[in-house]
């Protein structure tokens, strides 16, 4: 079955620190990969996606994700954090073309973010 | 952009009711919408996928007719928690993808549903 993995369940940086939040997923074909950011109160909002081309994926609010498909990894960076990106952080994987939208996610990743 | 609308936002209601929740696409056609339940620090789980027109297909382990979900028009699906329980309490989510699968996905706000 497919299933996706996020390595780290609440991570806490002070602000201008650099982030890394790790997403692992199980499904050998071709998929379809996301993150996206739920900020507190509201809803489900896309950072990023990648469905092919170049692995590196730039996002909304200096996000970035590299797909490594000999890894089946897909982790999101940011060179420098605010105190605005407190959220909730989902990675999320479509991997059934036919479906498309039917969407497995990671168990998400706490972000906060000290001033 | 795409928006999503959810209503209610929030809902308490008796335990043994039922309660309806409502996903609207504003701007696009919907032929498929979806609906997640995600629990207190926890993930999004899909429990099904809902077809304009046709019969909603629900993941594993979810009761269909304890989660009625009707898709009657490109731009409405509902979902009704039949009999609801304590246990039924969680925040429910849709999401919709325009009718030419292009764009990600579209979230609503959520509903909270809280049974007492």
């Amino acid at each position: 079955a497919q299933s996706v993995s996020q390595h780290n369940h609440h991570v806490i940086l002070s602000e201008a620190a650099s982030l890394e939040l790790g997403c692992n997923y199980s499904y050998g074909g071709t998929v379809n990969l996301f993150w996206y950011v739920q900020y507190p109160g509201q809803h489900l909002q896309l950072l990023l996606k990648y469905f092919s081309g170049d692995p590196l994926v730039k996002g909304i609010k200096g996000f970035e994700a590299e797909f490594i498909k000999s890894k089946f990894s897909f982790n999101l960076r940011k060179p420098s954090v605010q105190w605005s990106d407190t959220a909730e952080y989902f990675c999320a994987v479509n991997a059934d073309r036919n479906q498309g939208g039917k969407l497995i996610f990671g168990q998400g990743t706490e972000l906060s973010v000290k001033p | 952009g795409a928006v999503v609308s959810q209503h209610p936002s929030r809902v308490i209601c008796k335990s043994g009711t039922s309660v309806k929740i409502e996903c609207r696409s504003l701007d696009f056609q919907a032929t498929t919408m979806f609906w997640y339940r995600q629990f207190p620090k926890q993930s999004l789980m899909l429990m099904a996928t809902s077809n304009e027109g046709s019969k909603a297909t629900y993941e594993q382990g979810v009761e269909k007719d304890k989660f009625l979900i009707n898709h009657a028009s490109l731009t409405l699906s509902t979902l009704t928690v039949t009999s609801a329980h304590p246990e039924d309490s969680s925040f429910y989510i849709c999401s919709a993808r325009d009718m030419t699968g292009a764009s990600p996905l579209h979230f609503g706000n959520g509903t909270r549903l809280t049974v007492t």
